[in-house]
């Protein structure tokens, strides 16, 4: 079955600190993507970022940085300097693509999410 | 552009009561799924609608909870006499159109509170 696990239920660190959360997933699948995505304390959901599972390369966008790897089935997220505005809950997501004669769609399963609190 | 737009943001309602929840997807998207998020808790997926079809429901509760997404106007979802645990956070995505074998990312309203008394 389709899995999502993030371990790290809370992380706090001071301003300025390196900090990475880990996604571990499980799927049958050998086409699927990963996302991540930011609920900040007003509750909204940001995208963050999608990767397909052909594509193992690294990403980095600014202060962030995912790491795929697929032989042990993980998307690590890494923010460099971290600052208090990156305090929020962080999901990593799988989606389960599935294919209709109109088109495709996919529903994502959510990992629990890491609180991450920055602090001055 | 604007986002994925969600309303009420906060809804409360007595046991027994009908909650109403609607979601207007990103211009130019014709797909929407609508997620629960329960105290500290990830999203569930509950349902994916294209316009007049509910394709996959799998996710929603059999009963009291029903989807539409109509040909004019926005996707609502409708929970009849709610209970307590109906409570929690409701987000409605979209996506746009993609042909066929492809998939795309989903962006994410700001999500409806639902408090049951």
């Amino acid at each position: 079955a389709q899995k999502v696990t993030q371990a790290q239920t809370e992380i706090s660190v001071v301003e300025k600190e390196d900090v990475t959360l880990d996604c571990v997933y499980e799927t049958r699948d050998t086409t699927y993507y990963l996302f991540w995505y930011k609920q900040p304390p007003s509750g909204e959901l940001v995208f963050l970022i999608r990767r397909n599972s052909f594509d193992e390369q690294n990403e980095i966008s600014g202060r962030y940085s995912w790491n795929f790897q697929k032989s042990t089935s993980s998307f690590n997220f890494t923010i460099t300097a971290s600052q208090v505005v990156d305090s929020a809950v962080y999901f990593c997501a799988l989606s389960e693509p599935r294919i209709l004669f109109s088109g495709g769609y996919n529903k994502l399963i959510f990992g629990a999410g890491t609180r991450l609190a920055v602090h001055p | 552009n604007a986002g994925v737009m969600q309303n009420p943001r906060h809804l409360v309602r007595r046991r027994g009561q009908e909650a109403r929840l609607r979601c207007s997807p990103m211009k130019g998207h014709s797909h929407v799924y609508w997620y629960r998020q329960l105290p500290e808790e990830g999203l569930k997926f509950m349902v994916y609608l294209q316009k007049e079809n509910i394709i996959d429901e799998s996710g929603m509760p059999k009963e009291r909870f029903s989807a539409e997404f109509p040909k004019e106007g926005p996707s609502i979802l409708r929970i009849q006499q709610v209970v307590r645990g109906d409570s929690a956070a409701y987000f409605c995505a979209s996506s746009p159109q993609k042909s066929r074998g492809s998939t795309d990312t989903q962006y994410f309203g700001p999500g409806t509170r639902l408090t049951v008394l």
